[in-house]
């Protein structure tokens, strides 16, 4: 199965700071890849698909990247809102689709 | 409105057997590829089964091969998942989760998530 690795595992920052969080495959993905946003108790939700595509209803300040083993979740500008624990997701190879363990954004 | 509801969960002995049920609203079910998905107190997301919109297709996580069945009544608008011979490691909160596809097409990620059932499994 493929793994994904998110750095960093936690990240503390503040309202208005620019964030980028890092997904790495363990193999090329080409672009099959969805981020994730949960926060404490709720479920996921879907933010990003293909690895660039905003889902609909997702503010702008949220943009994807990359392509085989190297992505990004880039925040614009932090609201209080997006602090959360956010998740990548691999679907080129499968089954199984997998994970990332999880990047846990905090309020400095 | 658009939703997706789970039931079913709870404290269960290790070898013991739970049913849980995902029910379907506000769109037309019986169209989506849909998974299971669970989720470990304090841990990551890790996907545990798929069927496809017909039920006709369905994979599993290695970790719950042979042990839990899923399947679907789509009369019914609803999503099951049969556990058995359950372990503690097999505790966590599960979700259902619908895939982004059509009734021809499996994308493979979720757009709709419900808001998971909590199955403890322990002596």
């Amino acid at each position: 199965a493929i793994q994904l690795t998110q750095s960093p595992s936690s990240l503390s920052a503040s309202v208005g700071d620019r964030v980028t969080i890092t997904c790495r495959a363990s193999q090329g993905i080409s672009s099959a890849l969805a981020w994730y946003q949960q926060k404490p108790g709720k479920a996921p939700k879907l933010l990003i698909y293909d690895a660039s595509s905003l889902e609909s209803g997702v503010p702008s300040r949220f943009s994807g990247s990359g392509s085989g083993t190297d992505f990004t979740l880039t925040i614009s500008s932090l609201q209080p809102e997006d602090f959360a624990t956010y998740y990548c997701q691999q679907f080129n190879n499968y089954p199984p689709i997998t994970f990332g363990q999880g990047t846990r954004l905090e309020i400095k | 409105q658009v939703q997706l509801v789970e039931s079913g969960g709870g404290l269960v002995k290790p070898g013991g057997s739970l049913r849980l049920s995902c029910a379907a609203s506000g769109f037309t079910f019986s169209d989506y590829y849909m998974s299971w998905i669970r989720q470990a107190p304090g841990k990551g997301l890790e996907w545990v089964s798929y069927i496809s919109s017909s039920g006709s297709t369905i994979y599993y996580a290695d970790s719950v091969k042979g042990r839990f069945t899923i399947s679907r009544d789509n009369a019914k608008n609803s999503l099951y998942l049969q556990m058995n011979s359950l372990r503690a490691e097999d505790t966590a909160v599960y979700y259902c989760a619908r895939d982004r596809g059509d009734y021809f097409l499996s994308y493979w990620y979720f757009d709709l998530w419900g808001r998971g059932t909590l199955v403890t499994v322990s002596s």
